[in-house]
């Protein structure tokens, strides 16, 4: 059985300031790791996403995160914070190739501090 | 591109009612669509999955009977909660997707359900 770690129910940061939320994972098998945000009252919209290849993804709104397989970490982060980018963030992965279903983490409610 | 739509957003009725919730990939035919609950403040949780054309196979503890799901073609699911009590009450979340797993879920926009 996999599982999805964050740290952090919740986080501030100041606008302009870097923003880091992180997501550990534990599965047996390589899995597929996601990131989304949900804003309030809304579904998921996908901010980036890992499979194969290249560790380092960039998604959209200024967000990338590394896979790291000997960390079994999956981190978000954006360099400078905006006032739009307050809403709650899932990081998700599925079991690999094959599993579909997703497996979210508890979210981290992210505040901009103007 | 990669557009679910989810209807109806909110929905309020009466302790005893049927209420169904569709949930369409408007530009894609998707192979697979997932029916999540979310209580406030809390992660989404897997109801179950539904393949176009077979039976939707529930999470352990999702009764069957009260939350019924068709997938009756590649763009079209719908979950039915029968006979809807106050504790069913709660944010109702659709996804569907395109391909293989390492393809991602698409996520409607939620239906917030409220029971009298």
């Amino acid at each position: 059985a996999q599982s999805v770690t964050q740290l952090g129910s919740h986080v501030s940061v100041s606008e302009g300031a870097l923003v880091l939320l992180r997501c550990n994972y534990s599965s047996s098998v390589p899995p597929y790791l996601f990131w989304y945000v949900q804003y309030p009252n809304q579904g998921l919209q996908l901010l980036l996403k890992y499979t194969t290849g290249a560790t380092l993804v960039k998604g959209i709104n200024g967000f990338e995160a590394e896979f790291k397989k000997s960390e079994t970490s999956f981190h978000l982060t954006k360099p400078s914070a905006h006032m739009s980018d307050a809403a709650e963030y899932f990081c998700a992965a599925t079991g690999g190739f094959g599993n579909e279903k997703l497996t979210f983490g508890t979210g981290t409610r992210l505040t901009i501090i103007p | 591109g990669a557009v679910v739509s989810q209807h109806p957003s909110w929905v309020i009725c009466k302790s005893g009612t049927s209420v169904k919730i569709e949930c369409r990939s408007l530009d894609f035919q998707a192979t697979t669509m997932f029916w999540y609950r979310q209580f406030p403040k809390q992660s989404l949780m897997l109801m179950a999955t539904s393949n176009e054309g077979s039976k939707a196979t529930y999470e352990q503890g999702v009764e069957k009977d009260k939350f019924l799901i068709n997938h009756a073609s590649l763009t079209l699911s719908t979950l039915t909660v029968t006979s809807a009590h106050p504790e069913d009450s709660s944010f109702y979340i659709c996804s569907a997707l395109a391909g293989y797993s390492n393809q991602p879920q698409h996520f409607g926009d939620g239906t917030r359900l409220s029971i009298l």
